[in-house]
């Protein structure tokens, strides 16, 4: 069972370039989200999707896109690669269906993708 | 507003026992996590703890959490080698059912 699958694991970009982080997850989890990863500071929410077609922001939405067409996918777009979003990025889903209190809302994550922007 | 705060490192001695403290803002929170990251890899689920519980036992670790102060803490007896890693405190706000508030991660490090 493959459970959740980022890629690329690691990233380098020039800013202003475009890229998207593709997430997948074969668990037929309705919940999945989007958090970055930097020192001090914890994970912070960037966005989320309670299931296709509906995404909201986090607490970090901006110079982010993200869609949800499938169940499986929820990618991430950095449209203008900025040197504030040099990060480690983690993509997180969970079984629940609508807001995570429905049950224990446990996240399952991805390794990560580290993104270096110059 | 939410805000989740631990302390970022802790060294402990091998065989004594680590206590990672955790202090939230968000009185209505349902849950409480504690979640484990080791070098180089995405955050697991170590345990949890329902708002209306103080204490959760599982094995070497043992969840105490007072409401009152708003405090959550996580001991693990026994430290071993293999306990390093990050430790983060998450909750899920009652002010929003679809996110999860991560703390900023307390590093434990063993001491032969």
């Amino acid at each position: 069972n493959a459970g959740v699958t980022q890629t690329p694991k690691f990233q380098v970009l020039k800013t202003g370039q475009s890229m998207t982080l593709q997430c997948a997850q074969d668990m037929n989890h309705e919940y999945m989200s989007w958090y970055r990863q930097d020192p001090g500071m914890g994970l912070r929410l960037i966005h989320y999707s309670v299931g296709a077609g509906i995404t909201d922001q986090g607490e970090v939405p901006n110079g982010y896109n993200v869609s949800r067409s499938t169940t499986e996918d929820f990618p991430l777009r950095l449209l203008s690669a900025a040197p504030s979003q040099t990060s480690v990025y983690f993509c997180a889903s969970s079984g629940t269906s609508g807001g995570l209190q429905s049950n224990t809302g446990e996240l399952f994550f991805g390794e990560g993708s580290r993104l270096t922007v110059l | 507003g939410e805000d989740v705060e631990q302390s970022l490192f802790l060294s402990v001695r091998e065989g004594d026992s680590s206590v990672i403290n955790c202090t939230y803002t968000d009185s209505s929170s349902t849950y409480l996590y504690w979640y484990k990251q080791e070098p180089g890899a995405g955050l697991q689920l170590l345990t949890y703890i329902f708002s209306n519980m103080d204490m959760k036992q599982d094995q070497r670790l043992t969840v105490l959490l007072n409401k009152k102060d708003k405090h959550l803490s996580l001991r693990i007896a026994d430290t071993q080698t293999g306990d390093s890693a990050i430790y983060f405190c998450a909750e899920i706000p009652y002010s929003s059912a679809s996110k999860i508030i991560f703390g900023s991660g307390t590093r434990l490090s063993i001491r032969p």
